[in-house]
């Protein structure tokens, strides 16, 4: 029982290229997060999935699109990086939505 | 604008010693409260919860206060142990927000011996 994994740890990209964070959990969760960490800021959600085949906006969405084709997977996808998107990712999930949520071990990006 | 704020980034409690950590929030709908633990390079994980119909919980050395007048809840850790050494968050969500949490930045607390 893996838990949630994030691939990849880390990342470093060039301004303007594109790259897709994949998050996947084993634990049958309707709901996964996605949200980035920044010194000072805590965490801050940037897309969620309520369930497969549906996503929707969380508080910081712009400069991400995000896919859940499957139930155990949630992508996080960057078009075109820009610095500002250097952060800490973390994704997350959860059996429902009052309850504690699972986190992955993160993929630390660096944008050039 | 943060909701949830932890105004002290920083804590340093000697072992066998009680830990407070605190955690301010602003809106009034926030009905359901967790900290969670982070060690370095490792995802935040679930410590403690409390419902707005409680103002107490406790799980072994972790008790969890919230005052709703006050829009303030903290966490006491008693006794501190070497281990406990981590970042501590505390979230809070309203009900009907599909698990969306704000989170606070955060408290190193750093337990000596």
């Amino acid at each position: 029982n893996a838990g949630v994994t994030q691939t990849p740890k880390f990342r470093v990209l060039k301004t303007g290229q594109s790259m897709t964070l994949l998050c996947a959990q084993d634990m049958n969760h309707e709901y996964m997060y996605w949200y980035r960490q920044d010194p000072g800021m805590g965490l801050r959600l940037i897309h969620y999935s309520v369930g497969e085949g549906t996503t929707a906006k969380g508080e910081v969405p712009d400069g991400y699109n995000v896919s859940r084709l499957k139930k155990q997977n949630f992508l996080l996808g960057l078009e075109s990086a820009a610095p500002s998107q250097t952060s800490v990712y973390f994704c997350a999930s959860s059996y429902t939505t009052r309850g504690e949520q699972f986190f992955g071990p993160g993929t630390r990006l660096t944008v050039l | 604008d943060q909701q949830v704020k932890q105004n002290s980034p920083s804590l340093s409690v000697q072992e066998g010693r009680i830990s407070i950590l605190n955690c301010d929030y602003t809106n009034s709908m926030f009905d359901y409260f967790l900290w969670y633990k982070k060690y370095p390079a490792e995802g935040p994980t679930f410590l403690i919860s409390i419902s707005s119909i409680k103002d107490k919980n406790e799980d072994g050395r972790f008790t969890v206060f919230l005052n709703k007048s006050a829009k303030h809840l903290s966490l006491h850790i008693v006794p501190s142990q070497p281990g406990d050494s981590a970042v501590y968050f505390c979230a809070a969500s309203e009900g009907g927000s599909w698990g969306k949490f704000q989170f606070g930045a955060g408290t190193q607390v750093v337990v000596t011996p």
